[in-house]
Parts: structure tokens; sequence; C-alpha cells
């Protein structure tokens, strides 16, 4: 089955670096996501689409603080610089063969 | 630049059916995959699912029997009925985009561009 993991929290201080972590069940290493990031009382924004090589592709206006990455199963979402508007929840989201999955969300905080 | 409104009547009775549409501006319906997403108070976001701009669809397995996702390409909209709702229902609801295109052809792959989201809620 194909399921998404996430930590539900994290935190990080004004001007540094984090990075969150996605992680793909067993069997499913090789497939690609994309990150979205959802900030207080807003709709979602698609962020990138992290490829299982580590490659990535941003959205349009999407800053280059935001930074995309991966190790086997592992998918991650880097956020240099840190801004207050950066505090906000990110999804990760897969696809396979008529289905959708999302992740849990991590909620970011920005101390 | 293409931008998703969704609309629909924002309180639904429990038992009857919760019917949404998104109209697409800014560029056409044709040749992109479209998606209804939800998101409870509170919680994360689940797909309920996609169709095609030519009319085929797929579904989450675990709404699959009360969920019709349509498509008007005449009026660049496309549509969401979710039948037998309870409250369990109550969420934020988006239509998106799903943007991943190669080749000339598109795949049902992320979502690129979202809507602003519409509250419903399921009460009596």
């Amino acid at each position: 089955q194909l399921v998404l993991t996430q930590s539900p929290s994290a935190s990080a201080s004004l001007g540094a670096s984090v990075k969150l972590t996605c992680t793909l069940s067993s069997g499913h290493s090789s497939y690609a996501i994309a990150w979205h990031q959802q900030q207080p009382e807003k709709g979602p924004r698609y962020l990138m689409k992290v490829n299982s090589d580590g490659s990535h592709s941003k959205g349009d206006g999407i800053p280059d603080r935001f930074s995309g990455s991966s190790s086997g199963g592992e998918r991650y979402l880097t956020i240099s610089s840190l801004q207050s508007e950066d505090e906000a929840d990110y999804y990760c989201q897969t696809w396979g063969t008529g289905i959708q999955v999302f992740g849990g969300g991590t909620k970011l905080s920005v101390l | 630049q293409v931008q998703l409104q969704e609309s629909g009547p924002g309180l639904v009775k429990p038992s009857e059916t919760l019917s949404l549409t998104c109209t697409v501006s800014g560029g056409s319906i044709s040749s992109y995959y479209w998606s209804w997403i939800r998101q409870p108070p509170g919680k994360g976001l689940e797909w309920i699912g996609y169709i095609y701009y030519s009319g085929s669809s797929n579904y989450n397995p675990s709404l699959k029997s009360r969920v019709t996702i349509s498509v008007d390409r005449s009026k660049n909209q496309f549509s969401l009925k979710l039948s037998s709702v309870t409250a369990a229902d109550t969420a934020v609801y988006y239509c998106a985009r799903l943007g991943s295109c190669s080749g000339g052809r598109c795949y049902a792959y992320y979502m690129d561009v979202w809507g602003k989201g519409t509250t419903v809620t399921v009460s009596s």
C-alpha cells in the first residue's frame, strides 16, 4: 500500500535552515513526490516535485530558499534563511495508478 | 495564469447530496486532469478523486460509492457530487489542476494549481 509518512511537527529559528522529511512506504522508494505549503487560513500552494534521484522542479515564483532532495525512500524539503511567512503546514503528495496520496503533514514553527 | 474557483452551497443537510463546481479561468480545461481534495477542520488533506478533460475518472476507494466527478468543457468547469453526506463530510473542499505535462500529453501526477477552497458544513 502506497503511504507517505511525515513528522507532525518541526521547528527552527528565524534565519536558520530546516529539513523536512517525507518517507515512502516499503516497495515504493522509486516514486517521485510533490511538496505543498499551506499557510494559516489559506489554501495549499504547490512548491516542487522531487524525483527519486534528488532532482527537483519548482513551481512558478517559489524562492531559491526552497530546495528538494532524496535518499532511498525519503524525500526532503529544505528551507534556508527561514522567514516568518514560512511558518505553515507542509504536505507531501504522491501518485500511483488511479490514486493520489497525501502525507499527514508537518507543522513548521519558526521561532 | 490559470485560476480555479470553487462554488456551491455552504450548508448541506445530512443524507443529502453535496454539489460543488470548480470554474477554470485563464486557461482551457482541455488536456489536463482535474482533482477534488478536502480538509476536515484541524486535519490534513484527503484526495477525493480526479477526472480527465475527456471524462474518465478515478476516485478514492474510501469514498468511491458516494462520489461522482463530471466535466463540462463548454463551460470550462468540473463538478463534484457527494451523496448521503454526514457530519464527517464537513470540510473545506478544494479543486486543483494536475499539471504534469510532457510531449503534449498530461498525467495525473501532482497538483500544481489550487483553488482557494470552499467550506461545506453538514448539519440539519
